[in-house]
Formats: structure tokens, sequence, C-alpha cells
């Protein structure tokens, strides 16, 4: 499958600003999407960007799509204890609109 | 609201069982998904099924099966299990087209195979 990398850890302050990166390897992507994982549930879509946006704000979050270096990342401003979660990236692989491929995911530690 | 259903929040069973992970979605989705999701290693696709009676292996689908025979179900056959498949699984389904359609989820089933 693709390549959708993510690094395992992140861990920030109550209030402060939280920022998930995200390298992916297909460059035919067309969607790329960020899931959020409470314990013990499911994914839960939070937000998604076209391939030929750069940017994406939607209230508290902001994603930020650099095409040419196939980088993505979540930026959650006023990070809430509510928000600590996994955090996954996902995209959906441009030649077969089918599937969708996702990072190992982002663990979020907000510390009040 | 939309909905994917798994049948099981939490299984066990023995070595060597047959297993059988159903999942059921109500929103007409074409697609349906199975992953397996570990610490450390994220979301792993199992297989998938684009349509009634099609699928299609993912990235590990050694020591898995699956069965759609209606559009509305998607089922992941464990044939013999093993315990290196104590894992939580995923079902998830979308529309099967070129425009934005995000994947839906179910709730998760975690299976301890002992």
């Amino acid at each position: 499958g693709e390549d959708v990398e993510q690094s395992l850890f992140l861990s920030v302050r109550e209030g402060d600003s939280s920022v998930i990166n995200c390298t992916y390897t297909d460059s035919s992507s067309t969607y790329l999407y960020w899931y959020k994982q409470e314990p013990g549930a499911g994914l839960q879509l939070l937000t998604y960007i076209f391939s030929n946006m750069d940017m994406k704000q939607d209230q508290r979050l902001t994603v930020l799509l650099n095409k040419k270096d196939k980088h993505l990342s979540l930026r959650i401003a006023d990070t809430q204890t509510g928000d600590s979660a996994i955090y996954f990236c996902a995209e959906r692989a441009g030649y077969n609109f089918n599937k969708f491929y996702f990072g190992s995911g982002t663990k979020l530690n907000v510390k009040p | 609201d939309v909905k994917v259903t798994q049948s099981s929040r939490y299984l066990v069973k023995r070595t060597g069982e047959k297993v059988f992970l159903e999942c059921v979605q109500d929103m007409d989705h074409e697609n349906m998904f199975w992953y397996r999701q570990d610490p450390g290693l994220g979301l792993r696709l199992i297989y998938f099924s684009y349509d009634v009676k099609m699928k299609e292996k993912g990235d590990i689908p050694e020591g898995y099966s699956v069965s759609r025979e209606k559009k509305e179900r998607f089922s992941l056959i464990l044939e013999s299990a093993s315990t290196n498949q104590t894992s939580m699984y995923l079902c998830a389904s979308s529309f099967r087209r070129r425009g934005n359609t995000e994947a839906f989820f179910g709730q998760g089933t975690r299976l301890t195979v002992v």
C-alpha cells in the first residue's frame, strides 16, 4: 500500500496550538483527510482537503498542504483537554479512488 | 444519522477457532473495508469490496477471507484464529466516486485470541 507517515506522539499544554504533521507518497492523491479517534471508539472525520488547495480553515482547525513536498499538517488552535485523542492522516490514492491509506496515527496528549 | 455497525465490541476466541466479524452499513455505500489497528502501525487494510460479491486484497490479507453477499453487509472471516490476530478490527464504508467521499467507520471490534 501507500506510505503515509506521522510521528507517534505529541504533548501540548491546554490553550497552546497543536501541529500534527504527515507525509504521504502518492503524488496523484486527490483528497487528503484528517480523522480523530477517541479512546475505545472508531474514527470520525475531522476535515479534508482537495489536492488543488493549499490551505483550508474550519473553526479551530487549519489544514496546510504542500503538494511539492507531499506534506500535510493539521493545526488545532487553543487546544483543549477534549482534543486528546489519536489523529490519523489519510490519503485517497488518485489511481484507485476506492482505497484509503492511513498513517500510524499521532497520539495527542493535552496537559491542563 | 449515518451508521456503520459492527456486530461485537469485544470478542474472545480460542486458537484454531473460525471467527466471523460482521459489519452492516445503512448508507447504500458501494465500498466497504476491513482494517486492523495495532499500536504504532496505524490502520492496515485487510480486504475491501467495491460491489456485491467483489473483493480485493489489501496489504495484509493472509489468514483472512471476506464475504459480501448483500450490499449492506461485509463479513471478515478468520479461518483458524491465531494469537497474532489479536487486534482491534475496524470496518468502514464509502461511496465509490471520483469526487470527495469520506470513509465512515464502525466502533471497532476488539478481538482477543487465547
